[in-house]
């Protein structure tokens, strides 16, 4: 039974460019859920998706979109890349039950550099 | 504006109890509390999730008071490889929000 898998594990970007990151949920799961976290710092949540939609958002700008598919994997786009973009980007999955999260699992993430 | 907050870390020896206690104002009425490890470059880790009073697995206990405005992590007879950092997750202003995490070290 596979965990989380994100994609890729590392990404080199200039300032001003779009960035792609994916994740596979845990077999099971329904909801996905992204975090950054620079160095040093805990998790920031980003959003979180369920049933395709966007259920919560986190204090990000516009330039951070995602999306989720019908298979229940997720995507993280960030536009126009600034320096403090870089960070590592975690997806989380999980079940929904009764409008509650249950516990998070989590991938190993995507390390994004912005030059 | 819902906040979580943590000691920033935690010192202790092999063998000793360790409580890590997280303050969380305006969290959910309905959702969970959860606890996690995270070590150098991987992914947090799932430790233990309650949402009142006491819950025990086989690696942690959490408490939680009535009002859910705090919670307490437990790690009984903590090893060197307990050393990480710890943050609790809660649903605080319809965000999944972390504490800012606390960086246990455990001396032999």
């Amino acid at each position: 039974d596979a965990g989380v898998t994100q994609s890729p594990t590392h990404l080199i970007k200039t300032r001003g460019q779009q960035v792609t990151l994916r994740c596979s949920p845990k077999s099971g799961h329904d909801t996905v859920s992204w975090y950054q976290q620079a160095l040093g710092q805990g998790p920031q949540f980003i959003f979180q998706y369920y049933e395709e939609e966007e259920r919560q958002r986190g204090n990000f700008p516009d330039r951070f979109s995602g999306h989720q598919f019908p298979n229940y994997s997720s995507e993280l786009n960030v536009n126009a890349l600034l320096l403090g973009d870089s960070a590592l980007y975690l997806c989380a999955s999980s079940l929904t039950d009764r409008g509650r999260t249950e516990k998070l699992f989590f991938g190993s993430g995507t390390q994004l550099s912005v030059l | 504006l819902a906040k979580t907050t943590q000691p920033i870390s935690m010192d202790s020896y092999e063998g000793q109890e360790v409580n890590i206690t997280c303050s969380h104002n305006n969290i959910a009425t309905n959702d969970y509390i959860t606890w996690y490890q995270q070590f150098p470059s991987q992914g947090p880790r799932f430790i233990i999730q309650g949402y009142k009073t006491k819950v025990t697995n086989e690696v942690a206990s959490l408490f939680i008071p009535a009002d859910r405005k705090s919670s307490t992590l437990s790690l009984p007879r903590v090893s060197l490889s307990d050393t990480a950092v710890y943050y609790c997750l809660a649903n605080a202003g319809n965000m999944l929000t972390f504490g800012g995490g606390t960086r246990l070290m455990v001396k032999p």
